[in-house]
């Protein structure tokens, strides 16, 4: 059975600060891993998805790493600012025959960007 | 614009009282989900639909019923809802129902039961 773990669970940090959100997964048959970012009221927010093949995506400040074989992933934000507070999701999807479109996440990273 | 509704976003009610959490996409999704999430699980499926008419149990069903009549709408009913269903609850949708594709999610509606 997959699972998902997010280390740390909460994170504070000083502004301006360059962070490191992890992930981990047991099973490393995924199809492919999605960060998200959640906001209070506001759902979630799709932020990079990195397909099974791939090694990196980037978007903006943000740099997702995949290393499949040990089951990791980071998510990198740079130069951290307030705005970035929100809590932090990763999501792996399954790799098999007649697999569907479910997601299994993590319990998720809570960042804090103290101005 | 795209996007994926739920309403209510917030409720309280009592145990044993039906409700109904109604979920909208207008994107033309064929794959719909529900989602709950809880301190220290995360989200976790309830149902999901892969097309009108076809739906099928997620990973933690108990207690929940779905139904998928028109494409843009996927309502999660509780018809006795209990203390344990309290959590905050997301809709997702996507073009299609393979790993693929991106899955949009609703603002998420936040269900007390006393």
């Amino acid at each position: 059975k997959q699972e998902v773990t997010q280390i740390p669970a909460a994170l504070s940090v000083p502004e301006g600060e360059n962070l490191v959100l992890n992930c981990s997964f047991t099973d490393s048959a995924i199809y492919n891993l999605q960060w998200f970012r959640q906001d209070p009221g506001k759902g979630l927010t799709s932020l990079l998805l990195i397909q099974s093949s791939q090694r990196e995506q980037t978007s903006g400040r943000l740099n997702a790493s995949l290393d499949k074989s040990s089951g990791r992933s980071t998510l990198y934000i740079a130069a951290s600012q307030p705005g970035d507070s929100a809590t932090y999701l990763c999501a792996v999807r399954r790799n098999y025959g007649g697999a569907t479109n479910k997601l299994i996440f993590g319990t998720g990273t809570l960042l804090a960007v103290q101005p | 614009e795209a996007q994926v509704t739920q309403n209510p976003r917030y409720l309280i009610t009592v145990t044993g009282k039906k409700l109904t959490v109604t979920c909208s996409q207008n994107m033309n999704h064929e794959y719909m989900s529900w989602y709950r999430q809880d301190p220290g699980l995360g989200l976790r499926q309830i149902y999901y639909s892969m097309n009108v008419e076809v739906t099928d149990k997620g990973d933690v069903p108990e207690g929940y019923k779905v139904s998928r009549k028109e494409k843009r709408n996927f309502p999660l009913i509780l018809e006795s809802p209990s203390p344990n269903q309290t959590s905050l609850y997301f809709c997702a949708s996507s073009l299609g129902r393979g790993q693929k594709y991106e899955q949009y999610f609703g603002p998420g509606t936040r269900l007390t039961v006393t």
